[in-house]
């Protein structure tokens, strides 16, 4: 099974902050990866599929790239409806786990 | 616009049996994958069971293989999960998500999921 990491686990930022957040698989997953936006009591949002493209209403600072095993999101300017955690998931064959998240609060 | 409406959670007891639906409407469910991922209280979100547009290909994660299965009803809009000897660490919200095609496993919408607690 493939294995997904995230670093950080947390960051504390800034309103207008560059935030970026990094996604590891286990092995080559090429560009079958996804990042998830969840914020307290809600159900996940897709932000990014197929490593860089952005879902249909997401907002165009949110931004991924990568393939094969090291991928990014990255936020360009935080924005306060940007406070969550945000997952990575690949979704190259069964079982398609998670990461373990990267909570994202205020400094 | 796609909507997807989990219900079936509740208390039970380790070992005994639940079954959560799932009820899609603003798109025809036939067309497209579905899968359940779960979220223990406080945890992260795992993958638990998926099955193809037609019904006829379904995957589990190891930790519910042998106990969970999950079922649709495309004439219904309908999604399950048959879950069997349940266990205490299986409690978790439970949320169904419609896959991005007719297979593979990217989740573009989710229901808002619902609880299972299973304790004694």
């Amino acid at each position: 099974d493939i294995q997904m990491t995230q670093s950080p686990s947390s960051l504390s930022a800034s309103v207008g902050d560059r935030v970026t957040i990094t996604c590891r698989a286990s092995q080559s997953i090429s560009s079958y990866l996804n990042w998830y936006q969840q914020k307290p009591g809600k159900a996940p949002k897709l932000l990014i599929y197929g490593a860089s493209s952005l879902h249909s209403g997401v907002p165009s600072r949110f931004s991924g790239s990568g393939s094969g095993t090291d991928f990014t999101l990255t936020i360009g300017s935080l924005q306060p409806e940007d406070f969550a955690t945000y997952y990575c998931q690949h979704s190259y064959t069964p079982p398609f786990s998670f990461g373990p998240g990267t909570k994202v609060d205020i400094k | 616009e796609v909507q997807l409406l989990e219900s079936g959670g509740g208390l039970v007891q380790p070992g005994r049996s639940l079954r959560l639906s799932c009820a899609g409407s603003g798109y025809t469910l036939s067309t497209y994958a579905m899968s359940w991922v779960r979220q223990a209280p406080g945890k992260g979100l795992e993958w638990v069971s998926g099955i193809s547009g037609s019904g006829g290909n379904t995957y589990y994660a190891d930790s519910v293989k042998g106990r969970f299965t999950i079922s649709r009803d495309n004439s219904k809009n309908t999604l399950f999960l048959q879950m069997n000897n349940l266990r205490v660490e299986d409690t978790a919200v439970y949320y169904c998500a419609k896959i991005m095609g007719a297979v593979g496993g990217t989740f573009d919408y989710w229901g808002q999921g619902t609880l299972v607690t299973v304790s004694s």
